[in-house]
């Protein structure tokens, strides 16, 4: 069966400092992956999401990046944190079969303060 | 393009009673739709999914959706609410496109009072 995995489970940061989280997928190959925010008393806010190695897509431009350096690992990063990074973030994947029937399955989220 | 409202930002039940939670959906094409439930620091865990089969959707934890064309809606309901059903739930359709991201709702927060 399929898994994800995101960590740390919560973080705290200085503003200005950097950020790296990490999501990973066991038990499936070449899957669609995907970022999102939850601010609070928010919906959910795609950030990137990535259909195969290298490639990204971004939906909001802000001082976040992601990447994608093997297949089932998906990263996301920033060199310098504000004060409105703050929230929940939440990696998910997918396996497209066509048809507009794509189901995502989310990971545990990471919960970021940035003081 | 494809869009989900949902009806209610914040619905009240008491433990027993009926739970309805509205969506209406937009779409140019017949879609598929879903809801997730998320739960107090927790990620977002599927409950049902309509992909044109059956209207009336069968999902986890007693809960069921009907997507009815001609509203355009696709309302989730249980038929007795209980404590831990307490949880932020999500309206979702997914584009007929592939790979391209899924279209959320901004959510309704479901509070069980005892």
């Amino acid at each position: 069966s399929q898994t994800i995995h995101q960590w740390p489970a919560t973080l705290v940061q200085p503003v200005g400092s950097p950020l790296s989280l990490e999501c990973t997928v066991e038990g499936t190959s070449n899957p669609n992956l995907y970022w999102y925010r939850q601010a609070a008393g928010r919906g959910l806010q795609l950030l990137f999401y990535s259909v195969g190695i290298g490639q990204i897509s971004s939906e909001v431009p802000q001082n976040l990046s992601a990447s994608r350096p093997q297949d089932r690992q998906f990263i996301l990063s920033s060199k310098k944190l504000l004060l409105s990074d703050s929230g929940f973030y939440l990696c998910a994947w997918s396996q497209y079969r066509g048809g507009g029937q794509e189901t995502q399955y989310f990971g545990p989220g990471t919960r970021l303060l940035v003081l | 393009a494809q869009s989900v409202t949902q009806l209610d930002s914040h619905v009240s039940v008491s433990e027993g009673t009926p739970v309805l939670l509205r969506c209406n959906y937009s779409s140019s094409y017949s879609p598929s739709l879903f809801w997730y439930v998320q739960h107090p620091n927790k990620g977002l865990q599927l409950l049902l999914k309509y992909t044109s089969a059956a209207t009336l959707v069968k999902g986890i934890n007693g809960f069921e959706a009907e997507f009815k064309k001609s509203e355009t809606s696709f309302h989730l309901t249980k038929p007795s609410a209980h404590m831990s059903d307490a949880a932020e739930y999500f309206c979702v359709v997914s584009p007929p496109s592939g790979n391209t991201p899924l279209v959320f709702g901004k959510g309704t927060r479901l509070s069980v009072i005892a």
